[in-house]
């Protein structure tokens, strides 16, 4: 299967900074089968990025996504309190899908 | 607007089998495929399976001789059962909508999810 490994693990930065999130993937496939996802306790996932950089209905501007290879990246160009949350990627391109492990982004 | 509501029993035995039932309310199943996604506490999003509106499935391979996925389009329900339960299935769980999109490329995307159903095993 495809091990997707996100990095950093936790990142914490302040209102109004450049958020960069980091998912590699163990093998290629298509990168139109990459997704991410905004993770916030006590509700469910929701789609943010899908086919690696085309926002989903109703997402802010700020986030963005990119591809190069099997590296993704997912940018939040001004981080607002309400993107408290963890981030997953997610590719759907070879079964099974799979999840990255996340990454927790902290507003101080 | 179509919106997925989750129920199912919470807290098990190890050896029992888990149950949980997702309806799909103002829509159809057809024409998608319907997954189920689960969240250990404190670890990551896994993928258990998926089914299409004709009943054809996928599951992982590190819970396929246990997980049985189905679907009721009379009723508008897809079904999750996991058989022989042990405390590392204490997760919660989620039923997801996975649509195709076409433009700018064929992407599949989880765009509905169910409000998700904790489930405890434990003796």
């Amino acid at each position: 299967e495809i091990v997707l490994t996100q990095s950093p693990g936790t990142l914490s930065l302040s209102p109004g900074e450049r958020a960069t999130l980091s998912c590699r993937a163990s093998q290629s496939f298509r990168t139109s089968y990459l997704a991410w996802y905004q993770h916030k306790p006590g509700q469910a996932p929701r789609l943010l990025i899908y086919g690696a950089s085309s926002r989903a209905t109703g997402i802010p501007d700020r986030f963005s996504g990119s591809a190069s290879g099997t590296d993704f990246t997912l940018t939040i160009s001004r981080l607002e309190p309400e993107d408290c949350a963890v981030y997953y990627c997610q590719q759907s391109g070879r079964s099974p899908t799979t999840f990255g492990q996340g990454t927790k982004v902290e507003i101080k | 607007q179509v919106q997925l509501q989750q129920w199912g029993a919470g807290l098990l035995k190890p050896s029992e089998t888990l149950s949980l039932t997702c309806a799909v309310y103002g829509g159809s199943l057809s024409h998608f495929y319907w997954t189920w996604i689960r969240q250990p506490p404190g670890k990551g999003l896994e993928w258990i399976g998926e089914i299409s509106h004709s009943g054809s499935t996928s599951y992982n391979p590190s819970l396929k001789s246990r997980v049985t996925i189905s679907v009721d389009t009379s009723r508008e329900h897809l079904s999750l059962n996991v058989s022989s339960v042990t405390a590392a299935d204490t997760a919660v769980y989620y039923c997801a909508r996975q649509t195709t999109v076409t433009t700018p490329h064929t992407s599949y995307i989880l765009d509905l999810w169910g409000q998700g159903t904790t489930v405890a095993v434990s003796s």
